[in-house]
């Protein structure tokens, strides 16, 4: 079956550091990808998506690229806030079927 | 446009209970489909409603149900509660096209069971 890999956490940064969450699918075929952000009490909001092999997803600074020849999808920030503390999650669907999440990656960032 | 809105935000349940949660997706969306949030499962699927129609179902005992209105509205229910069955429930819907892969999250109902 499908499944998602993530970075293990907590990850714990400086303001200002680069970040990098690592994830990783395995999947028979070519899925869309994704990364969701979690605030505190709070549901899941897209942070950015990906639908094909090298497609770029980017927002609110945060980038990932859909790499099919490692079947990963590392989430990248050059330069964190505060403000980005959250928790993580990298997940996968085929069309509008169900989406299978990764375990999440608690980010905490220091100013 | 308004969001997936979801009620009631919490509650508090005792076990043997039932509960019914409900859930309003964005305008226009016809998909929905619900996650339930533990720290111990992560997140796991419930499952997903088109048309009135249950689509696609997770590996939940039968307590777990679910249905959709005419107007995309849907409700789900749990009867005999279990402790076990705390956690945050998650709403989500998708469009009928373009963005049909991409699910729009609730800020979700949480569930504490006593």
């Amino acid at each position: 079956g499908n499944s998602v890999t993530q970075m293990e956490g907590p990850v714990t940064l400086s303001e200002e550091a680069f970040l990098t969450i690592n994830c990783t699918y395995t999947a028979t075929g070519y899925p869309s990808l994704f990364w969701y952000v979690q605030y505190p009490g709070e549901g899941l909001q897209l942070l950015l998506k990906a639908t094909k092999a090298d497609d770029k997803g980017s927002n609110k600074g945060f980038e990932a690229t859909y790499r099919k020849e490692t079947t990963s999808f590392h989430l990248e920030k050059g330069s964190v806030q505060v403000s980005d503390s959250a928790v993580y999650f990298c997940a996968l669907n085929f069309g509008n079927e169900k989406l299978t999440f990764g375990t999440g990656t608690r980010l905490t960032i220091i100013p | 446009k308004a969001g997936v809105t979801q009620t009631p935000r919490y509650l508090i349940k005792t076990r043997g209970q039932q509960v019914t949660l409900s859930c309003s997706p964005i305008s226009g969306h016809r998909s929905v489909s619900w996650y339930q949030q533990t720290p111990g499962q992560g997140l796991q699927f419930l499952f997903e409603y088109f048309s009135e129609t249950q689509r696609n179902k997770g590996n939940f005992p039968g307590r777990f149900s679910g249905r959709q209105f005419s107007n995309s509205r849907s409700e789900m229910n749990v009867s005999t509660l279990e402790l076990g069955d705390s956690a945050l429930y998650l709403c989500a819907s998708s469009p009928l096209a373009g963005d049909a892969d991409t699910q729009y999250f609730g800020p979700g109902t949480r569930l504490t069971v006593l």
